[in-house]
């Protein structure tokens, strides 16, 4: 079945620090990617998406590229702000399948000035 | 923008009450789906919904029902509370379009149960 699996947290960066947060994914069709952001106390707002191999989705900085033979999608911002400190989470949906969205479990990450 | 709405941010209530949470969308999604998110679990889906009246279950659908009467409201409702289900609840919607399917969520609603 789908699914995804990102690198567990939490990470603590300094601010201004390069930031890798790592997904990989498993699908059976031809997924859709994304990341989502969650912060304190909200629901997840969509960060990135990609829909197709090589495709490179891109918001606020933040950068993530579908690779098909790595069968991964991961979210990379070069210079972290403090205002960055919340959860991420990659996420796939089969487009093929269902409309259901697999995530990750989340990676927390804390920019400290 | 796409706008998905909770009706409730943050509720308390007694175990064996009747909970409705209420969730809308303003964007004629088709698609409707309830999530819960607990800590160490991440998020796990209750019920979605493709269309007016038709719903399907999710991994978690034990004690939790839904509705949906109308396109742009998806209502969870949980028949007899516990406190097992405390936890933060997300509605989102979706639409298909060229790039495929996009899920957005509302703010959430932390339920209590106690």
């Amino acid at each position: 079945g789908d699914s995804v699996t990102q690198m567990e947290g939490p990470v603590t960066l300094s601010e201004e620090a390069f930031l890798t947060i790592n997904c990989t994914y498993t699908a059976t069709g031809y997924p859709s990617l994304f990341w989502y952001v969650q912060y304190p106390g909200e629901g997840l707002q969509l960060l990135l998406k990609a829909t197709k191999a090589d495709d490179k989705g891109s918001n606020k900085g933040f950068e993530a590229t579908y690779r098909k033979e790595t069968t991964s999608f991961h979210l990379e911002k070069g210079s972290v702000q403090v205002s960055d400190s919340a959860v991420y989470f990659c996420a796939l949906i089969d487009q093929t399948g269902a409309n259901n969205l697999f995530f990750g479990t989340g990676t927390r990450l804390t920019v400290i000035p | 923008d796409v706008k998905v709405t909770q009706s409730s941010r943050y509720l308390v209530k007694r175990t064996g009450e009747k909970v409705f949470l209420e969730c809308v969308q303003d964007m004629d999604h088709e698609n409707m789906f309830w999530y819960r998110q607990d800590p160490g679990l991440g998020l796990r889906l209750i019920y979605f919904s493709y269309d007016v009246k038709m719903k399907e279950k999710g991994d978690i659908p034990e004690g939790y029902s839904v509705s949906r009467e109308k396109k742009e409201r998806f209502s969870l409702i949980l028949e007899s509370a516990s406190t097992n289900q405390t936890s933060m609840y997300l509605c989102a919607s979706s639409f298909l379009d060229r790039a495929g399917n996009t899920i957005y969520f509302g703010e959430g609603s932390w339920l209590t149960v106690v």
